[in-house]
């Protein structure tokens, strides 16, 4: 089966800064990339996503990267705030429509003001 | 409001006791999930259900049962098979062609 792992475990940065988590799959097959917020005691959600026919995506602060011949993708903030302050999970899949998700062990964000 | 609701939010048991967490979702989608989340073990799938009727075991199904008579509904039993139960239990679907998940806000169990 699949197998996603997630680096760093926490990761704190000044208000302003960038910050870069990053994963790694195992299989091959996989083709869907999503990325799950988690405030604290709240219910994860999606916040970006890639397909593997995409190699970047961009959605104002936050981007995510794919490269398939390594089976790595990473998430990129820019200009952290305070609200970015979270659990952040990647996750691997085939978007099969009823693909079942492998996610990473999360990364816990603090965004210091 | 289309959403996920999950019951109860906190549930405390007995060791050895079976309990029932519901799930229940307003969004037509065919899939519903469930996952169990521990501190740093990310998010595990227990089952998964593609249609009514069907469902299939996830990654740590041992220890735990699931049905699915409704589109709209996906409970899960905790055993008392389940050796470590105390944790916190989210439910979740998906529209099919996107994948995307839609979670509930979680249930949190503790086996006293």
């Amino acid at each position: 089966g699949e197998n996603v792992e997630q680096h760093p475990s926490t990761l704190s940065v000044q208000e302003g800064d960038s910050a870069v988590i990053k994963c790694t799959y195992s299989d091959s097959a996989s083709n869907y990339f999503p990325w799950y917020k988690q405030e604290l005691g709240k219910r994860p959600q999606l916040i970006i996503d890639i397909r593997s026919n995409v190699g970047e995506k961009k959605d104002q602060r936050i981007a995510v990267t794919l490269n398939k011949t390594a089976k790595h993708f990473s998430l990129h903030i820019t200009e952290t705030q305070p609200e970015d302050s979270a659990v952040y999970f990647c996750a691997a899949g085939e978007n099969s429509g009823y693909s079942t998700l492998t996610f990473g062990k999360g990364t816990m964000l603090l965004v210091s003001p | 409001d289309g959403g996920i609701t999950q019951s109860p939010k906190y549930l405390f048991r007995k060791e050895g006791q079976n309990v029932t967490l519901s799930c229940e979702q307003n969004l037509n989608h065919d899939a519903m999930y469930w996952y169990r989340q521990d501190p740093g073990q990310g998010l595990r799938l227990i089952y998964y259900s593609q249609i009514v009727n069907d469902f299939q075991k996830g990654d740590i199904a041992e220890g735990y049962s699931v049905s699915r008579e409704k589109k709209e509904s996906f409970p899960l039993t905790v055993t008392s098979a389940q050796k470590n139960p105390t944790a916190f239990y989210l439910c979740a679907s998906s529209v099919d062609r996107t994948g995307e998940l839609f979670f509930g806000e979680g249930s949190r169990l503790t086996v006293l």
